[in-house]
């Protein structure tokens, strides 16, 4: 079965400072990969994500995430944080599931970020 | 489009009372998925259709919990009954084929 583990439950960071989100990834065959965002009372919004190709991934937001099959790492960065940006991130992994061509993805338990001014 | 339309956002009950929360999926959508987050537990998997059919229902804690999808446009997720453990957030979902998860704006379950 595949888990995602988010190391970091809490960063802060000052606006205006670089940020990078951790996630490693545990699943047996080549993962799809994913980044949401969550704001406080809000529903999850999707990042980005990778399902195969360049490894760097670019998505919304300024945000980008690099896939390294070594570290089994899914790392999510952006150079530039925004006081905008203070919310709560999941990295989540795709598996196919029974049904065919559809997709159940495990997520980690996030990480909140709080952008200082 | 309007995205996923769950309701009702916020729900207060007591203890032993039935439960119904409802999900309308994006117009075209053949999967639908049915989420739960709590602080302790994170963001779980309860259960997901494809194409109006449970595929994987693993994740349903127990019978208290039920899902249907009569149709492409609606599904329900219910308990009964229910208990204070169940508080949650339970979001929805759908998707197209592969394609990335949409999801709904949540429902704040509280039980007393």
């Amino acid at each position: 079965a595949q888990s995602v583990t988010q190391p970091d439950i809490h960063i802060t960071v000052s606006e205006g400072a670089s940020l990078e989100l951790r996630c490693n990834y545990s699943y047996g065959a080549t993962p799809y990969l994913f980044w949401y965002v969550q704001s406080p009372g809000q529903g999850l919004q999707l990042l980005l994500k990778y399902f195969s190709g360049d490894t760097l991934v670019q998505g919304i937001k300024g945000f980008e995430a690099e896939f390294k099959r070594s570290q089994s790492s899914f790392n999510l960065r952006k150079p530039s944080v925004h006081w905008s940006d203070a919310a709560e991130y999941f990295c989540a992994v795709g598996a196919r599931g029974s049904g065919g061509s559809n997709y159940k993805l495990t997520f980690g338990k996030g990480t909140l970020l709080t952008v200082n001014p | 489009d309007a995205g996923v339309i769950q309701s009702p956002r916020h729900e207060v009950t007591e203890m032993g009372q039935e439960v119904t929360l409802r999900c309308k999926p994006i117009s075209g959508h053949n999967s639908l998925f049915w989420y739960r987050q709590t602080m302790m537990r994170g963001l779980e998997l309860l259960i997901y259709f494809n194409n109006n059919v449970p595929i994987d229902d693993s994740g349903m804690p127990e019978d208290r919990f039920s899902a249907k999808m009569p149709n492409a446009s609606f599904s329900t997720l219910k308990i009964q009954p229910s208990e204070p453990r169940d508080s949650a957030v339970y979001f929805c979902a759908s998707s197209l084929g592969a394609n990335v998860l949409t999801f709904g704006a949540g429902s704040r379950l509280t039980v007393l």
